[in-house]
């Protein structure tokens, strides 16, 4: 069965540092997509980044930049010079197969950004 | 296109009571999720419908659980004879098929049900 891991309940960065937050993952599927939200308190799920197993670049969208390595079932989320805005819960989850029909989520990270 | 909306945002029950959650997808989008999420922990899938079939339940969905997509446009997740552990927040999201491959699903900000 597929899960993912979230190891690091709270975070908290000083604003305009670097920070990793990490996720592993456990699949048997050869084909699988890894996916980070952003989840700020007003609640809804804000999808930040994709990476499909097969990519061979690791995924970047702006600040966020995905550190894939597949061998360690590791999908870390980089985020570079952090905002005040960036204050939220993360969660790293994963598609099995091709279809995306059930996408599953680890606990999270609470990330706060000091100023 | 004002994203998926949920309603109620809040809603307080007693104990044994029936409520009924609506979700209005995004309009083009063929694919509707259900998600839980309680305190402290990721959103855990209930079920999906593409177009107006319901393809996949989790076992999470008791029999006191019930949704539907009667004409592929909106969702209704109704929860009978509530019980404390209902008490969560729930989630729903939509896509294209397509899409949710390699982008995922759009969330709205979810219905909070607190059981009493």
């Amino acid at each position: 069965a597929q899960k993912i891991t979230q190891t690091q309940p709270g975070m908290f960065v000083q604003e305009k540092e670097a920070v990793t937050l990490d996720c592993t993952y456990d699949t048997s599927d050869q084909s699988y997509g890894l996916f980070w939200y952003k989840q700020p308190s007003s609640g809804e799920m804000i999808f930040l980044i994709y990476q499909g197993s097969y990519d061979e670049q690791n995924a970047t969208e702006g600040r966020y930049s995905l550190n894939f390595q597949k061998a360690r079932k590791s999908a870390n989320l980089v985020i570079s010079a952090s905002q005040l805005g960036d204050s939220a819960m993360y969660f790293c989850a994963m598609r099995e197969g091709r279809s995306a029909s059930k996408i599953i989520f680890g606990s999270g990270t609470r990330l706060s950004i000091r100023p | 296109d004002t994203g998926v909306s949920q309603d109620p945002r809040h809603k307080i029950t007693k104990r044994g009571q029936n409520v009924t959650f609506r979700c209005d997808p995004i309009s083009e989008h063929n694919r509707l999720y259900w998600y839980r999420q309680t305190l402290g922990q990721g959103p855990e899938f209930l079920t999906y419908f593409q177009n107006e079939a319901q393809l996949e339940k989790s076992r999470l969905l008791s029999d006191r659980f019930s949704a539907e997509r009667p004409k592929g446009s909106f969702s209704t997740l109704e929860i009978q004879r509530t019980e404390q552990g209902d008490s969560a927040m729930y989630l729903c999201a939509s896509s294209l098929a397509w899409q949710a491959t390699n982008y995922g699903y759009t969330f709205g900000s979810g219905t909070r049900l607190t059981v009493v």
